[in-house]
């Protein structure tokens, strides 16, 4: 079973630029997350969806922040523009249903703003 | 608001000196607590969930158990392959299945 697929792997861009990730998740997941993890932190929720609805975006900075998963399938994750603070790996993960008991991680986009 | 609390930040251990990490936390209505791996590079790894103080999981050598305030994550002779970060993280309250995360222990252990 192929898992969950991102790219580009690594970004790095200047502050005030715009930068778009990439998320395949693992077929038929019905849920797909998106978190943000900075450098000796865990992993935080920014925004979740049950097939293309949001379900929870209530941690996404929507000022800069914008994510969409067309068809219920794959999913972007747009920065714009992007600031300093935002330098993390943001982590794409999907589960089979909206209770996602095990949620499967895919390998992560490091961006680097500089 | 929930908090999740992790120690130690780091832990090197010797191969085959078992040990414990600790996950504490401050929640309403606990769900679920999951522990995670993370290899350097990597998206977390699932690798167990509990349910209910008094719960345990093992796989390999790891065992996970759970109180009402705290899960332990026990290490029974660690080999080098196990060094890691382990990730605890717990799903609280209804609505959105929202995993909030620990900050991690960074396990090494030394050949």
């Amino acid at each position: 079973e192929a898992g969950v697929a991102q790219s580009p792997r690594y970004k790095i861009i200047e502050k005030r630029q715009s930068v778009a990730f990439w998320c395949n998740p693992i077929s038929g997941h019905a849920t797909l997350y998106w978190y943000q993890q900075i450098l000796g932190q865990g992993p935080k929720l920014l925004i979740q969806f049950q097939n293309n609805g949001v379900v929870d975006d209530s941690q996404l900075p929507k000022d800069r922040f914008s994510a969409e998963r067309l068809k219920g399938v794959d999913s972007t994750l747009k920065i714009q523009p992007a600031k300093l603070e935002d330098s993390a790996v943001y982590l794409c993960a999907s589960s089979l249903g909206i209770q996602g008991t095990e949620q499967y991680f895919g390998p992560g986009t490091r961006l680097t703003v500089t | 608001e929930d908090q999740v609390t992790q120690s130690p930040e780091a832990l090197r251990l010797q191969e085959g000196e078992s040990s414990s990490l600790n996950c504490s936390y401050t929640v309403s209505g606990l769900r679920g607590l999951f522990w995670y791996r993370q290899d350097p590079g990597k998206g977390p790894e699932f690798l167990f969930t509990l349910y209910s103080a008094g719960e345990e999981k093992e796989k390999e050598r790891l065992k996970a158990t759970l109180t009402k305030k705290e899960s332990f994550l026990h290490i029974t002779a660690p080999k080098p392959e196990d060094s890691a970060t382990y990730l605890c993280a717990v799903v609280t309250g209804a609505g959105s299945y929202q995993l909030t995360f620990g900050k991690g222990t960074k396990l090494s252990v030394i050949p």
